[in-house]
């Protein structure tokens, strides 16, 4: 079945730093994959997506890029923000259906 | 206009309760889904329905029972309430059929169970 490895973390940075979360997949056929964030007591936001090979997802600074030979989706940004603190979620498309990968917590430090 | 909406918030019970968590969304989707985010923040799929058909079920006690009464709605009634059913609970929807988009989530329901 189709599933999702992350690197679980916690990612402590400081402020300006560069970030890198990675993403790898296993699934039969062409999934989308994304990258969903969570702010402390809210539910799971979209942050990217990407829904072939060699697509590149972006958002705020973020992205990721679809990479078919690696089965990979890390994410990256250049310059973390304080604002950025919140966990990070790798996820895949099925039918009728949608993995999440573990999280990965980042919190970034003035 | 909040796209998916999950009640209640907070839900503080006694073990051996029985409970029920509403979801609503009004993005005309055909799919919707539960998951439980436990206190690691891992987030686990309970069930997904297409259409009020049941297309996943993973594993779940059978003291979790969803109901789909339309396509727009997807409850989650728990009965006998344990310790470790205590987490937050989680509502989406998506269009199922299309592999291309993102699933689109409620604020979740903080159980408790003491």
């Amino acid at each position: 079945g189709n599933s999702v490895t992350q690197m679980e973390g916690p990612v402590t940075l400081s402020e300006e730093a560069f970030l890198t979360i990675n993403c790898t997949y296993t699934a039969t056929g062409y999934p989308s994959l994304f990258w969903y964030v969570q702010y402390p007591g809210e539910g799971l936001q979209l942050l990217l997506k990407a829904t072939k090979a060699d697509d590149k997802g972006s958002n705020k600074g973020f992205e990721a890029t679809y990479r078919k030979e690696t089965t990979s989706f890390h994410l990256e940004k250049g310059s973390v923000q304080v604002s950025d603190s919140a966990v990070y979620f790798c996820a895949l498309s099925g039918s009728y259906d949608m993995r999440f990968g573990a999280g990965t917590r980042l919190t970034v430090k003035p | 206009d909040t796209a998916v909406s999950q009640t209640p918030k907070y839900l503080v019970t006694q073990m051996g309760n029985d409970k029920s968590i509403k979801c609503e969304q009004n993005l005309g989707h055909d799919t919707m889904y539960w998951y439980k985010q436990d206190s690691k923040k891992f987030l686990k799929i309970m069930f997904s329905y297409n259409n009020k058909e049941l297309i996943i079920n993973e594993t779940v006690p059978n003291r979790f029972s969803p109901k789909s009464p339309d396509k727009a709605h997807l409850n989650l009634h728990i009965n006998s309430l344990e310790l470790g059913d205590s987490a937050v609970y989680f509502c989406a929807s998506s269009l199922g059929r299309s592999l291309n988009t993102e699933a689109f989530f409620g604020q979740g329901t903080r159980l408790t169970v003491v």
